[in-house]
């Protein structure tokens, strides 16, 4: 079945120092490919997307794109805040025989990330 | 535009008890989806309902069940609770016009089992 595997956490990093989260999913088909972030005590928000390959999702300074040739979503920042400290999460939405599902999603485990001034 | 509201936000059962939580998704949305997420196994889907029929499911046992009214609006009920149960449960919604898989998370409910 399909399946997400991320960077195991926690990743603690000072300001401005440069992220990659790397994300890596095995799926039939065309996915589409996903960020999510959970700030604290709050539910999970949508960072950014990328339908198909060669597509880059970007969003506050984020960026990731999609390798179909390694099967990969690696999460990008080139300078980070304080307040980018939060689980990050890649996803895949599945091609499903049948029909399609807007709901369905396989997450990675998440990564922590705490981020220092 | 208010978001996805789930109630409710906490709550405390014991074995064998069953619980009902409920999903308000956002006005226009058709597609409500449930997710339970526990620090072991991560997040995990559990099941997608549009215009009131469960479309897909995931690898729950049958205790776990969910439907949709007509006003988009969804429960899901989990019976004959078990330790293992508690966890977050979250809810999402889609407008299904957008791309699967975009969703809009409520900031879910939070379930112990004692």
């Amino acid at each position: 079945g399909d399946s997400v595997t991320q960077m195991e956490g926690p990743v603690t990093l000072s300001e401005e120092a440069c992220l990659t989260i790397n994300c890596t999913y095995t799926a039939t088909g065309y996915p589409s490919l996903f960020w999510y972030v959970q700030y604290p005590g709050e539910g999970l928000q949508l960072l950014l997307k990328a339908t198909k390959a060669d597509d880059k999702g970007s969003n506050k300074g984020f960026e990731a794109t999609y390798r179909k040739e390694t099967t990969s979503f690696h999460l990008e920042k080139g300078s980070v805040q304080v307040s980018d400290s939060a689980v990050y999460f890649c996803a895949l939405s599945p091609t499903l025989a049948g029909g399609t599902s807007y709901g369905k999603l396989t997450f990675g485990q998440g990564t922590i990330l705490t981020v220092h001034p | 535009k208010a978001g996805v509201t789930q109630t409710p936000r906490y709550l405390i059962k014991t074995r064998g008890q069953q619980v009902t939580l409920s999903c308000s998704p956002i006005s226009g949305h058709r597609s409500v989806s449930w997710y339970q997420q526990t620090p072991g196994q991560g997040l995990q889907f559990l099941f997608e309902y549009f215009s009131e029929t469960q479309r897909n499911k995931g690898n729950f046992p049958g205790r776990f069940s969910g439907r949709q009214f007509s006003n988009s609006r969804s429960e899901m009920n989990v019976s004959t609770l078990e330790l293992g149960d508690s966890a977050l449960y979250l809810c999402a919604s889609s407008p299904a016009t957008s791309v699967p898989g975009e969703l809009f998370f409520g900031e879910g409910s939070r379930l112990t089992v004692l």
